[in-house]
């Protein structure tokens, strides 16, 4: 099955700082890539995903980036701001799991006001 | 994308006992999920619910421990039987948008095994 790993797994910056986050993954058939934010106590929230057609997306401060040939897939953050403090997930997964995702460990995410 | 809601968000069980969960969907949904989140961890995956199918449970999650039931397209219910203290976990339920595949989660519910 799919195996995700998730670096680093806590990450602290400053207000106004980049972060980035990254992730790879083992199934090469894996073609979808979703990003999820998860503030304490609530529920997972979907930010952002790719799919294996294309190389970057963004929207607004933040992206994300898919190498397929090296199975790899990053998280950027630019001009981070204090409520972006929060624990944020990766996922892999492919048609064939009915893209059920397989989720990193994730990244605790702190930004110094 | 779909409104999901919880019942109950939060329970505090006796060891030995079952508990319920509810998982409403605004909306018709083929794929319902069901996750455990343990404090501090990540999302582990119990099992997939689709409507007029048994459930398929992954790995280390068995069905008279978990039984779920699906009896429509916007509704489900998790059990958690015989309780134990390790038992205290998140769970959550989520469902996949089609024809997006994107997934979204419920708000979860907090159990507590004493």
């Amino acid at each position: 099955g799919e195996n995700v790993e998730q670096h680093p797994s806590t990450l602290s910056v400053q207000e106004g700082d980049s972060a980035v986050i990254k992730c790879t993954y083992s199934d090469s058939a894996s073609n979808y890539f979703p990003w999820y934010k998860q503030e304490l106590g609530k529920r997972p929230q979907l930010i952002i995903d790719i799919r294996s057609n294309v190389g970057e997306k963004k929207d607004q401060r933040i992206a994300v980036t898919l190498n397929k040939t090296a199975k790899h897939f990053s998280l950027h953050i630019t001009e981070t701001q204090p409520e972006d403090s929060a624990v944020y997930f990766c996922a892999a997964s492919s048609a064939g799991g009915s893209y059920i995702p397989t989720f990193g460990r994730g990244t605790s995410l702190i930004v110094h006001p | 994308s779909a409104v999901i809601s919880q019942k109950p968000s939060r329970d505090i069980c006796q060891r030995g006992t079952s508990l319920t969960i509810q998982c409403q969907v605004d909306s018709q949904v083929t794929m319902m999920f069901w996750y455990r989140q343990q404090p501090g961890q990540s999302l582990t995956l119990i099992a997939t619910a689709n409507q007029g199918s048994e459930a398929t449970y992954e790995s280390g999650f068995v069905i008279d421990k978990f039984p779920i039931s699906r009896p429509n397209l916007t509704f489900s219910t998790l059990t958690v039987s015989n309780m134990s203290p390790e038992d205290s976990s998140i769970y959550l339920c989520s469902v996949e948008d089609e024809p997006t595949y994107e997934q979204y989660f419920g708000p979860g519910t907090r159990l507590t095994v004493t």
